[in-house]
């Protein structure tokens, strides 16, 4: 089956500057990588994914980057805002399957 | 407004109680899951579902069980609860027509067995 590597698991950064956080994935059948955000006391909540035939996805401060050949796929926010401060997750899903495997989680903490 | 609630969302319990986790949706979703989430912030998924009367247990093995005897409605249920199934769950539901396979997360249920 799929296996989602997530690093680092701790992220500390000053306010404003950027944060990058990488997963990896094993099975080359996956084709849709999500990633969620979860705020304290709340769900995980998505807030950026990218497919297989694209490689890079940009959505205002956040980005997503996608290299199919060394499996790997990254999280990218820029100018982080104390309220960016949060638990991350990357995902995998191979075509078909409706049951992502998630990586480990960071979390990641902008210090005002 | 479409969403996914649970209740409760905390509950704190004697050990050998019997409890059921709510999960209900209102987006018409067919696919629900329940994860399990570690204090070390790790999903693992206990069940899923993908329509009314399928249920199927997942990468981890819980004594919970679960029903889908409605689309919108997928309570968890732990007949004895014991201080191992101390953790927090969380409900989600995806949608399989169109664009994949974005899960919606409810905002979970905090379980303590005492």
């Amino acid at each position: 089956g799929e296996n989602v590597e997530q690093h680092p698991s701790t992220l500390s950064v000053q306010e404003g500057d950027s944060a990058v956080i990488k997963c990896t994935y094993s099975d080359s059948a996956s084709n849709y990588f999500p990633w969620y955000k979860q705020e304290l006391g709340k769900g995980p909540q998505l807030i950026i994914d990218i497919r297989s035939n694209v490689g890079e996805k940009k959505d205002q401060r956040i980005a997503v980057t996608l290299n199919k050949t060394a499996k790997h796929f990254s999280l990218h926010i820029t100018e982080t805002q104390p309220e960016d401060s949060a638990v991350y997750f990357c995902a995998a899903s191979p075509g078909g399957s409706y049951i992502p495997t998630f990586g480990r989680g960071t979390s990641l903490i902008v210090h005002p | 407004e479409a969403d996914i609630y649970q209740t409760p969302r905390y509950l704190v319990i004697g050990t050998g109680k019997k409890i059921t986790l709510e999960c209900s949706q209102t987006m018409g979703h067919d696919k629900m899951y329940w994860y399990q989430q570690d204090p070390g912030m790790e999903l693992h998924l206990i069940h899923y579902s993908y329509g009314v009367n399928s249920t199927e247990k997942g990468d981890l093995s819980s004594e919970s069980t679960v029903s889908r005897i409605r689309t919108e409605h997928f309570p968890l249920t732990l007949e004895s609860a014991r201080p191992s199934h101390t953790s927090q769950y969380l409900c989600a539901s995806s949608d399989t027509s169109g664009s994949p396979i974005e899960q919606f997360f409810g905002p979970g249920t905090r379980l303590t067995v005492l």
